[in-house]
């Protein structure tokens, strides 16, 4: 079955940068739109960033547009999610997701990585 | 941008009824998805496209969406439903994906 697997999370400095990743197995890539989706310790869940299937399409949230960039290699059956800038504010369980059609929604979802912004 | 309000807490009775809301300016004109999340754990899907079930997730697990409210309701709740439930819709307005504030179930 799908499986999605983050990795790449850790505690940062504010201003600097992270890259994660999710490796994903069971499931034909290259034929789904997929997603990053963030939780705040305590908090409830925040859509982050989706790629399109080809990948050419990129959207963001306002939150992080301009600093965080999705990407994702076919070849390595793996997405990305590189964070520049990071800010107090962005420290959260990072979740990849599995996405449908457009607009539609997530299954499955990965067991998340957690980004720690501190000085 | 789009809002999307639960409740913040529903409590219920074993082998009783949970529902909970999720409301939204015209709702019922968009396709509504519905996770539940246990402590510690990934979202899980439990219903999509309003009334939907992935395979797997239980009959007791139904849902609805009209006007300016979608539905998620739990039947015959038991203690392992306790956690906490988002609503979840695409704003084709933005281009954004956007959840609701979410519903921690309580099972008394």
């Amino acid at each position: 079955q799908a499986q999605l697997v983050e990795s790449g999370g850790g505690v940062v400095q504010p201003g600097r940068s992270l890259r994660l990743s999710c490796a994903v197995s069971g499931f034909t890539f290259s034929t789904y739109e997929m997603h990053w989706v963030r939780q705040a310790p305590g908090k409830g869940l925040e859509w982050v960033a989706a790629a399109s299937s080809e990948g050419y399409n990129k959207y963001y949230a306002d939150s992080v547009k301009g600093r965080f960039t999705i990407s994702r290699d076919t070849s390595k059956n793996t997405l990305y999610l590189q964070m520049n800038s990071l800010r107090a504010e962005d420290t959260a369980v990072y979740y990849c997701a599995r996405g449908t059609l457009r607009g539609g929604w997530f299954d499955p979802w990965g067991q998340g990585t957690l980004v720690t912004v501190s000085s | 941008s789009y809002v999307l309000t639960q409740p913040p807490s529903v409590s219920v009775a074993p082998g009783q009824t949970a529902r909970i809301t999720c409301g939204g300016n015209n709702i019922g004109s968009k396709s509504v998805h519905w996770y539940q999340q246990k402590p510690g754990q990934a979202p899980v899907l439990v219903v999509y496209d309003d009334s939907d079930r992935p395979s797997g997730i239980p009959e007791r697990f139904s849902g609805s969406n009209s006007g300016n409210t979608a539905t998620l309701t739990i039947s015959r709740v038991e203690a392992g439903d306790e956690a906490d439930y988002y609503c979840q819709v695409w704003d084709s307005n933005s281009d954004h994906y956007v959840f609701g504030t979410g519903t921690k179930v309580t099972v008394l």
